[in-house]
């Protein structure tokens, strides 16, 4: 069972909106501002798309978006295309002796 | 072009030895703080632990379940970051990835990564008998 929730899966079609959650505690999402979401291909190594709740690297489309409301953060993918379809991981950094906890992923469906 | 790539997978027996090497380019290495992220067959992220750069101490951190068998390491001569497996168990088994860390918390006089901006394409290790 992994430390942070997300849904096993989600699903839109072109150019459709969705949001993935990620739940955590007060130890983790709740108590800092340091939620990254990480997308990934099959395959292929994890990709950062969201830092630090909402900020997005260089070369990260701005249909990608995050925010966080108490215990639970969000990645919203605006206009989805047929190339968004993957996994989602969100991670958190925690005041656990683990200090870093991932979510279990969501598989993202392009319909 | 940041490039991390790994090297050292393989199969081995339980209770055996193994060392992982990142070897990293395009950019200066011994400035950032790099972790180890292993993903299981089919399962999601898990975090292993991390090297602070030098500046930070050069100090390491681990998960719980890795502390005492699991050793990371840097060569910022070589630009290779290390992670050295020992005392190894069927559920290590996994596709280990070394990634390049943005520290982005200090507190009580110790710094974090909080984000994983560049990641390596993976090695898979399989730990049976």
């Amino acid at each position: 069972q992994s430390a942070l929730t997300q849904p096993a899966s989600v699903s839109g079609s072109p150019g459709q909106s969705i949001t993935i959650s990620c739940t955590g505690t007060s130890s983790d999402v709740g108590g800092y501002n340091y939620v990254s979401w990480y997308q990934q291909h099959p395959g292929k190594a994890p990709k950062l798309m969201i830092y630090e709740v909402s900020n997005r690297p260089s070369g990260v489309s701005n249909r990608f978006s995050g925010s966080k409301s108490g215990n639970t953060a969000s990645l919203t993918i605006s206009g989805l295309q047929a190339e968004d379809e993957a996994d989602y991981y969100c991670s958190s950094y925690t005041s656990s002796s683990t200090l870093e906890v991932f979510g279990g992923g969501t598989k993202l469906t392009v319909l | 072009e940041v490039q991390l790539v790994e090297s050292g997978g393989g199969l081995v027996q339980p209770g055996r030895s193994l060392r992982l090497s990142c070897t990293a380019s395009g950019f200066t290495f011994g400035d950032y703080a790099m972790s180890w992220v292993r993903q299981a067959p089919g399962k999601g992220l898990e975090w292993v632990g991390f090297i602070r750069s030098k500046a930070y101490g050069g100090t390491t951190e681990y998960a719980a379940s890795v502390k005492g068998r699991f050793t990371i390491s840097r060569d910022d001569s070589k630009s290779i970051a290390y992670l050295q497996m020992n005392s190894l168990k069927t559920e290590d088994t996994a596709v280990y990835y070394c990634t390049r860390d943005y520290i982005g918390y200090c507190s009580g006089g110790s710094c974090y990564p909080t984000s994983h901006d560049y990641w390596g394409q993976g090695t898979l290790v399989t730990v049976s008998s």
